[in-house]
């Protein structure tokens, strides 16, 4: 059982240029989340989906835009990558619903902005 | 916004010691999360708390939902090289939404 699986592990991208992270799972789960993480500052939501065809914006969502056309896939897309977006970018998952929202996490992707 | 206030920031401690960390807030939450990051992995959940007053043990881990339901507390006890990492608490509020601290980092030293 995957879980949630991220693609690429690392990518070095140079200003201006644009990139797609890819998420999917395989644990059926409605809700699908991008956060980045960095140094002292601990998870911050950029985007996220309770369901296939929809998203909606989190705490940090400018300079990214995301896609959930299928129900285990989320892409998180930037546009025209800034120095500022360097950072380790989460995916996660989560059934979704009422009750406590337990999120499962992918390993992470490393991107540097040069 | 709702913020968590999570401490402390690091901790230096000696293999076998115990461990306690907490995340406070001015917010209820209905469910408290505490998960741990693990370097070059993604933060994995240890414990669910969903009652306040709740205490709940998961091996060496044991956490507590406040009766207040703004904190909760998890401890360590007689820590071991593995339990490095970054520990993060996460509270969901009545929209179902998480919001999580900024992470305790654990540094054994040797």
């Amino acid at each position: 059982n995957a879980g949630v699986t991220q693609t690429p592990k690392f990518r070095v991208l140079k200003t201006g240029q644009s990139m797609t992270l890819l998420c999917a799972q395989d644990m059926n789960h409605e809700y699908m989340y991008w956060y980045r993480q960095d140094p002292g500052m601990g998870l911050r939501l950029i985007h996220y989906s309770v369901g296939e065809g929809t998203t909606a914006k989190g705490e940090v969502p400018d300079g990214y835009n995301v896609s959930r056309l299928k129900k285990q896939n989320f892409l998180l897309g930037l546009e025209s990558a800034a120095p500022s977006q360097t950072s380790v970018y989460f995916c996660a998952s989560s059934k979704g619903g009422s009750g406590a929202n337990v999120l499962t996490f992918g390993a992470g992707s490393r991107l540097t902005v040069l | 916004g709702q913020q968590l206030n999570q401490s402390p920031q690091s901790m230096f401690i000696q293999e076998g010691e115990d461990v306690s960390m907490n995340c406070t807030s001015s917010s209820i939450f209905n469910t408290w999360l505490w998960y741990k990051q693990d370097p070059g992995e993604g933060p994995v959940l240890l414990i669910a708390l969903y009652k306040a007053g709740e205490l709940t043990s998961n091996g060496r881990l044991t956490a507590q939902f406040g009766i207040t339901r703004k904190d909760s507390f998890l401890n360590i006890s007689a820590s071991i090289p593995s339990d490095v990492g970054i520990y993060f608490c996460a509270g969901q509020n009545s929209n179902y939404q998480l919001i999580w601290g900024a992470g305790t980092k654990l540094i054994i030293k040797p």
